[in-house]
């Protein structure tokens, strides 16, 4: 499978522990974002690299929030202190270069803190 | 305020009618406007993507059409079919930066046999 994947696929927490979601790109795709989704809502962005620099941060990525892309490839998404509110399905996506590619996504990482 | 409105927020269909969802946005300016197609649990999938000088793109029984002076869009569903039952998003790409993507809220799409 030459997609997007996105581990683990479900997320169980109790409030105030630290969880981490990995995503791994499409291969040659330069561009990765993180995004959240609430149940009925639409996704809202969350931070952005461009291969391992972290290039845009959302309002959104509180300071529990920490992102990275070590390499350039995967990306890790950590939360600390987890509370119920961070309960959402937590999005990855990857693209190439340049202006008005289509980004892929993966399956998301579903979280529920309880 | 969200700066893409789709309406309705749901809505249910018998199998083979058709049927149009509507979006309003104010992004500006914009690389493009895309349709994606989100099943339950799952991440979403692009159905169409237009730029601002496009007016109609379509995708087998999916037709988009994009008027960038009203800053309006519609997704044309055309002979529905039951795994058609999904929620659509419209969604608007940022010409600068992270050219991120700034979704609607989706429109939750029910076919019934």
């Amino acid at each position: 499978d030459t997609g997007v994947s996105q581990d683990p696929r479900h997320k169980i927490t109790k409030r105030g522990q630290n969880v981490t979601f990995r995503c791994d790109p499409i291969s040659e795709h330069n561009r990765l974002y993180w995004y959240r989704q609430t149940l009925g809502q639409g996704p809202e962005f969350l931070t952005y690299f461009q291969n391992e620099a972290q290039l845009e941060k959302s309002r959104l990525l509180s300071d529990r929030f920490s992102a990275e892309r070590p390499k350039g490839s995967f990306s890790t998404l950590e939360i600390q202190r987890t509370e119920q509110g961070d309960s959402a399905m937590y999005l990855c996506a990857s693209s190439p270069d340049g202006t008005g590619h289509e980004q892929f996504f993966g399956p998301g990482t579903r979280l529920t803190v309880l | 305020k969200n700066q893409v409105e789709q309406s309705p927020q749901s809505l249910i269909i018998l199998e083979g009618k058709n049927c149009t969802l509507q979006c309003n946005y104010t992004v500006s300016p914009f690389s493009n406007l895309r349709w994606y197609k989100q099943d339950t649990g799952r991440g979403p999938v692009s159905l169409t993507i237009m730029t601002f000088s496009e007016n109609t793109k379509s995708n087998g029984r999916y037709t988009a059409t994009l008027d960038a002076d009203t800053k309006q869009s519609s997704l044309h569903i055309t002979a529905s079919q039951l795994s058609d039952s999904a929620s659509y998003i419209c969604v608007v790409s940022e010409l600068q930066g992270a050219q991120k993507l700034v979704f609607g809220q989706g429109t939750r799409l029910t076919i019934n046999p």
